[in-house]
């Protein structure tokens, strides 16, 4: 079964500084990879996705994120931290086939931006 | 165009009570997965409809219900409420169908509290 590993719960970065969340991941198919992004009092928001296409992955408000498969590791990053920034990031992995919409959370990363 | 609708956004209820909670999915979107949200246990899936059929379906007590209206709209409901479902119910929708990874579109969620 496909599992997802974030660690580090709370995450503070100064402004404009790099932001580098860290996801591993397990899979015993070739997975998909999301990272999603969740501000207070709504719903996750896609940032960006992993489908094979390209290992390097560049998302909505200047995230990117590499695929690694020797390392099973898909980290976000982003060169220059912004006070909007501050939200709960979540790194999924699913195995779906196009007939599969399951997704396995990370437990997410509270990010921080210190002025 | 809309985006998922969940509601009710807030709810109350007492231990031994029953809740039904509404999702209505991006137009045109067959494919409706419900999460449950906890501080604990983080993002959990508990069930995925598509067309009206339950396809998937994560592990949670029977009290944990769902259904899938013709129309696409899903309800989900729990039953003898405890304590420990006090969560935030998140509802996703997607394209369902086809080969890729579909990209799931969430709702604001629906908070629950129980007393």
């Amino acid at each position: 079964a496909q599992s997802v590993t974030q660690l580090g719960s709370h995450v503070s970065v100064s402004e404009g500084a790099l932001v580098l969340l860290r996801c591993n991941y397990s899979s015993s198919v070739p997975p998909y990879l999301f990272w999603y992004v969740q501000y207070p009092n709504q719903g996750l928001q896609l940032l960006l996705k992993y489908t094979s296409a390209a290992t390097l992955v560049k998302g909505i408000n200047g995230f990117e994120a590499e695929f690694k498969k020797s390392e099973t590791s898909f980290h976000l990053t982003k060169p220059s931290a912004h006070m909007s920034d501050a939200a709960e990031y979540f790194c999924a992995v699913s195995e779906g086939d196009g007939g599969n919409n399951r997704l396995a959370f990370g437990k997410g990363n509270q990010v921080v931006v210190i002025p | 165009k809309a985006g998922v609708t969940q509601t009710p956004r807030y709810l109350i209820k007492t231990r031994g009570q029953q809740v039904t909670l509404s999702c209505s999915p991006i137009s045109g979107h067959r494919s409706v997965s419900w999460y449950q949200q906890t501080p604990g246990q983080g993002l959990q899936f508990l069930f995925e409809y598509f067309s009206e059929t339950q396809r998937n379906k994560g592990n949670f007590p029977g009290r944990f219900s769902g259904r899938q209206f013709s129309n696409s709209r899903s309800e989900m409901n729990v039953s003898t409420l405890e304590l420990g479902d006090s969560a935030l119910y998140l509802c996703a929708s997607s394209l369902g169908g086809g080969a890729g990874a579909n990209v799931l579109t969430f709702g604001a969620g629906s908070r629950l509290t129980v007393l």
